[in-house]
């Protein structure tokens, strides 16, 4: 059974830049996708961009295109979101979801994100 | 922009039935698939419906997903309801260029 592990919670400046990492356990890199989801305080589900971690490719949605980046590092099946030009706004618990047997299959325990001066 | 659109909230009682929908704002939600997530308070999301109707492991029956290309809707269906089944529920499909997309979530109280 693949497990999603995600890195810690962290308090950011605005403007600065955020990178939160999303490692699978108990299973390979195979061809599955990983999805970046967000859900601000008290929000809903947003879907942020996956990326296919075997070939590198990532696709975002409009709304964050130009201000996040999806990586995958294959050596340590680990991905990565960066979110660029933090604001308040982006105070939020970010979930990464496997992909697999099916969509979501599983999805780590999520990363709080706060942005604050 | 393609949306779904759920009602906010819904209420029922224990053991009864309750039905959740989803309504695409263009195109056919039948021409891609819709997963439903169930969303505890201060839990990750869990996956109760993918493509539309299939349960993963571990979800009971109690749980079924259904589509309507006349009203352009997907729906979430739980019968015998229990206070467990008390959660956010979200549903989730992709637009025209295959981009996720999700519906803004309902609450769905059993009293």
């Amino acid at each position: 059974q693949v497990q999603l592990v995600q890195s810690g919670a962290e308090v950011k400046k605005p403007g600065s830049s955020v990178k939160v990492s999303c490692k699978a356990s108990g299973g390979t890199f195979s061809s599955y996708t990983i999805t970046w989801v967000r859900q601000a305080p008290g929000q809903g589900l947003e879907w942020m961009g996956r990326i296919i971690p075997l070939l590198g490719i990532a696709d975002y949605a409009q709304k964050f295109q130009g201000r996040v980046t999806i990586t995958a590092d294959k050596s340590t099946s680990t991905t990565y979101l960066e979110l660029n030009s933090l604001r308040s706004a982006d105070t939020a618990v970010f979930y990464c979801a496997r992909g697999g047997q099916f969509p979501f299959d599983s999805w780590g325990q999520g990363t709080l994100i706060t942005v604050s001066s | 922009n393609f949306m779904l659109t759920q009602p906010h909230s819904v209420s029922e009682s224990p053991g009864k039935t309750v039905t959740i929908s989803c309504t695409g704002s263009s195109g056919s939600i039948a021409g891609n698939y819709v997963q439903w997530h169930q969303q505890r308070p201060g839990s990750a999301p869990t996956t109760v419906i993918y493509e539309d109707n299939q349960r993963p492991a571990g979800v009971p029956d109690r749980f079924s997903g259904s589509i309507d290309s006349s009203s352009n809707s997907a729906f979430l269906t739980i019968s015998g309801l229990k206070t467990e089944d008390e959660a956010d529920y979200y549903c989730q499909s992709y637009d025209s260029t295959n981009l996720g997309v999700f519906g803004g979530g309902t609450k769905l109280t059993v009293l």
